[in-house]
């Protein structure tokens, strides 16, 4: 059945390290999301891509994130160097294209910096 | 700045009742909104879309939308324990953008 896959679900890191997430969105979705939660700030939006171009990206720290989408079924989301306080839950959402859609969400991926 | 509200909770009803969760968002021109419920540990899931005015009823649920006091609520009636969860308000919101916003959360606990 079409999912949203993410890798890795789990990510422990020593503060300064690399940490890349990747994001399979449900084929044909042309919006793919990117989002943070953590307990104090609830989702928040990292950034996003319509037809793989980067439409917003105000909500990610420039200095270390980065997000890219390199073909129509992958996208990246990287930091570097890592801080503990990016531990969190990062997700990934696919909307097809259309104004009524549903978004859907992967599994999440769990980056806990030490 | 796109903004979606939640009375953030914590929401306490006892089992059987029926829970009112409220949003209200910002921008006059959207036409998508979404109401996802997100259990502890795990990803959100949607669980209820609507897209005109008035109300729209799935089982126990029921979204309402009034475009007019950009405002969307979702009922849940004859609560359950298994409905206690974070419920989560997303407004895509209009134009080129498309960018899909979250509020903060309802945490809804069905007191047994």
């Amino acid at each position: 059945d079409a999912r949203v896959t993410q890798t890795p679900r789990h990510k422990v890191t020593e503060m300064g390290q690399e940490v890349t997430m990747r994001c399979q969105p449900i084929l044909g979705h042309n919006t793919v999301f990117w989002y943070r939660q953590t307990m104090m700030q609830g989702l928040e939006l990292l950034a996003y891509f319509r037809n793989r171009a980067p439409l917003d990206d105000s909500g990610m720290p420039k200095d270390r994130f980065s997000a890219e989408m390199p073909d129509a079924t992958l996208a990246t989301l990287k930091i570097q160097p890592s801080e503990p306080r990016d531990s969190a839950v990062y997700f990934c959402a696919s909307v097809a294209e259309g104004s009524k859609t549903e978004a859907f969400f992967g599994q999440g991926t769990r980056l806990t910096v030490v | 700045q796109k903004e979606v509200e939640q009375n953030s909770g914590p929401l306490s009803v006892p089992e059987g009742a029926i829970a009112s969760l409220n949003c209200t968002y910002s921008d006059r021109g959207s036409q998508s909104f979404f109401w996802y419920r997100q259990y502890s540990g795990k990803s959100p899931e949607l669980i209820m879309f609507i897209y005109s005015n008035g109300d729209k009823e799935d089982g126990r649920f029921t979204a309402q939308l009034n475009k007019a006091s950009q405002y969307v609520s979702l009922l849940i009636r004859d609560s359950q324990p298994s409905d206690s969860a974070t419920y989560l308000c997303a407004v895509l919101f209009s134009g080129s953008a498309r960018q899909l916003t979250f509020g903060s959360g309802t945490q809804l606990t069905v007191l047994p």
